[in-house]
This record gives C-alpha cells, structure tokens and sequence, in this order.
C-alpha cells in the first residue's frame, strides 16, 4: 500500500506569494495532521482533522495560514501571504482510529523556502 | 518550560555500545509515548511505543516508562552506524494528538 502522498516535495516561493501543500493519507486513515519542523521549535502540530472535520488548530500561527480536508484523500495547507519565517519543512501525518492506538504514519515532507 | 524535554546531543557511541536517550515530560496525565526515529532529510518514523510503566522490548530497543518521574526512555542494544539518526520523543496528552520533543541526535562510529 501506498505511504502518505504529499506535493510538492520542494518549493520555493517569494515573500507575499501563496503557497498550496497537497496532502493524501493512507487509505482508510481517519486521521490527518499538519506539522512543521525547524531546526529551532522541532516539530510542532499545526492542524488535525478527524474524518474531514478539524478538530484542533490551536497551532495554527496566524490567519495567514488556512487548511482544508475536502474529503477523506485529500487534504491541502495554505499559506497566504508566504513570509520568509514561514520557511520549513511541512510534514503530512495519517492515522487510523480506533484503541488506543495513535501511531502516525508520515508522508515524506514539503521543504519550504521563502525568499 | 516545554513539554517534552530531551536533550539535542549530539549522543556519540561507538559501534556494539548501548545508547540510551531520555526524554521528560510535564503533562502527568500523558496515557501514550512514542520514540520515533529520522534519518537526515527524511520523515519521522515510528520505532516504539508504550503506554504502561515498565520495560518494553522490541529487537534491540527497549523503551522505558516511569510515569511517577515523568520520564521516558530508549535503549539501543549493540549499536550500529545505520542507528546514527535523531530520535524524537513524542507524548500524547490527550486523545490522538501529540507533542513531540525536539529530539537527539545519535552519532555511532564504526
């Protein structure tokens, strides 16, 4: 079975510029979070969706920065406008429900950088 | 102060050694820990988990629970150079979500 599918792999973008991070988990997930990682803060969890709902964005940084979980494959980050600080690593998760079980499974990554 | 705490090393051991990594934490009512492993570049990987006090093996790792210290640990028995990663610390306070530790970074030499 396929792992969780992310796009693009890299970007790079220019300050004030939006910014669309694609996400599909493995099937049958009913689980999907959106981290970011630096070298300064680690990884920190953006955003979670519970069978297409949002259940907790309380890390969301600012309004600058929406998600949206259409349907149960899909699942994108925006950012808008990008800003240099924004610049990282963005890292799609899936998991299954279900006990007591919460292990994630990552997708391989968005390297952002913003100029 | 954060809440998950490990140090960032680097760890260095040589190659048949133990590592031993740690990691604290201050939620008391933290029910799961998880020890996920990240090659340079990659994406985290899941390596263990445990959610009671006590010792858990799995090949050469053993993750450790003290749930009255709030500390979690891995071992690592007879190290090897493809162990050389950083190794996060992850702590589920709630219901599915999870804080991860910054993570340390363990360097075996051959």
């Amino acid at each position: 079975d396929a792992g969780v599918i992310q796009s693009p792999r890299h970007e790079v973008t220019e300050m004030g510029q939006e910014v669309t991070l694609r996400c599909k988990p493995i099937s049958g997930h009913d689980y999907l979070f959106w981290y970011r990682q630096t070298m300064m803060r680690g990884l920190e969890l953006l955003i979670y969706f519970n069978n297409n709902v949002p259940i907790d964005d309380s890390g969301m940084p600012e309004d600058r920065f929406s998600a949206k979980m259409p349907n149960a494959s899909f699942s994108t980050l925006k950012i808008q406008p990008s800003e240099p600080r924004d610049s990282a690593v963005y890292f799609c998760a899936s998991s299954p429900s279900g006990g007591a079980s919460i292990k994630q499974f990552f997708g391989p990554g968005t390297r952002l950088t913003v100029l | 102060q954060k809440e998950v705490e490990q140090n960032s090393g680097p760890l260095s051991v040589p190659e048949g050694a133990i590592a031993s990594l740690n990691c604290t934490y201050s939620d008391r009512g933290s029910q799961s820990f998880f020890w996920y492993r990240q090659y340079s570049g990659k994406s985290p990987e899941l390596i263990m988990f445990i959610y009671s006090n006590g010792d858990k093996e799995d090949g050469r790792f053993t993750a450790q629970l003290n749930k009255a210290s709030q500390y979690v640990s891995l071992l690592i028995r007879d190290s090897q150079p493809s162990d050389s990663a950083t190794y996060l610390c992850a702590v589920a306070p709630g219901f599915q979500k999870l804080v991860f530790g910054t993570g340390t970074r363990l360097l075996v030499s051959p």
